[in-house]
């Protein structure tokens, strides 16, 4: 199947501080990503979708200052927590759709990142 | 709107025993459906999917799910459970656009 990696895999960072994280489809290509959080033993709740070439719409309740999504090109999506604080804390995980293809219209998810802010 | 319930949030079956974990739904139309399996700490695996046609749909693992429109429901199946089976179930509808997931449902596996 299709491949979507996530960088970093865990990340630890002092409250206050910026952290970005990298989404990318390795042998395809998506111009629409997805991220989703997810806490301890909980399911993952959609945060934002991820356009290419345009603004990430936001779900209700995300606060799109303090979570900040790039779409730079067809094979990589960035989000970038601002001013992360503990609460913050939490699995990250992306997804992309494949635009053409076998795979085409599936999504893919990533391995995910766990965001710990101290 | 479109939702997802897993009624089970935590299943202990024996090693050998048969499984089924039950997923109900709601949607406007026609849904697609998932099951995913989540180990600790990693992402998520597609175990099956359902888009139309047969509502029988066979996955990756031995696992089985069907689909039964009357009822809302996407039970997934296993006839023998293996102990590597022990992980975090998800129920997941939709999929062009978003994705809505069940809480899931953690299985426990005996030896």
């Amino acid at each position: 199947g299709a491949v979507v990696s996530q960088h970093p895999s865990w990340v630890i960072c002092k409250s206050g501080t910026s952290v970005k994280i990298e989404c990318r489809s390795l042998d395809f290509q998506a111009t629409t990503m997805f991220w989703y959080r997810q806490f301890p033993k909980q399911s993952l709740m959609l945060m934002a979708t991820s356009n290419e070439g345009s603004k990430a719409t936001y779900e209700q309740g995300v606060e799109k200052d303090k979570f900040l999504i790039n779409h730079a090109s067809l094979t990589l999506s960035t989000l970038t927590v601002t001013s992360a604080h503990p609460e913050d804390s939490s699995f990250y995980i992306c997804s992309a759709r494949a635009d053409s293809g076998r795979f085409y219209n599936e999504q893919f998810f990533g391995p995910g990142t766990r965001l710990t802010v101290l | 709107a479109q939702s997802v319930t897993q009624p089970d949030i935590h299943i202990t079956v024996s090693e050998g025993a048969s499984l089924e974990l039950r997923c109900n739904y709601s949607y406007g139309a026609t849904p697609y459906l998932f099951w995913y399996v989540q180990s600790p700490g990693q992402g998520l695996q597609l175990l099956l999917k359902y888009f139309s046609g047969d509502t029988l749909v066979q996955g990756i693992k031995g696992f089985e799910a069907e689909f039964k429109r009357s009822q809302s429901s996407f039970n997934l199946r296993k006839p023998s459970v293996h102990w590597s089976d022990a992980a975090e179930y998800f129920c997941a509808v939709g999929g062009n656009n978003d994705m809505r997931f069940g809480a899931g449902t953690r299985l426990t596996v005996k030896p």
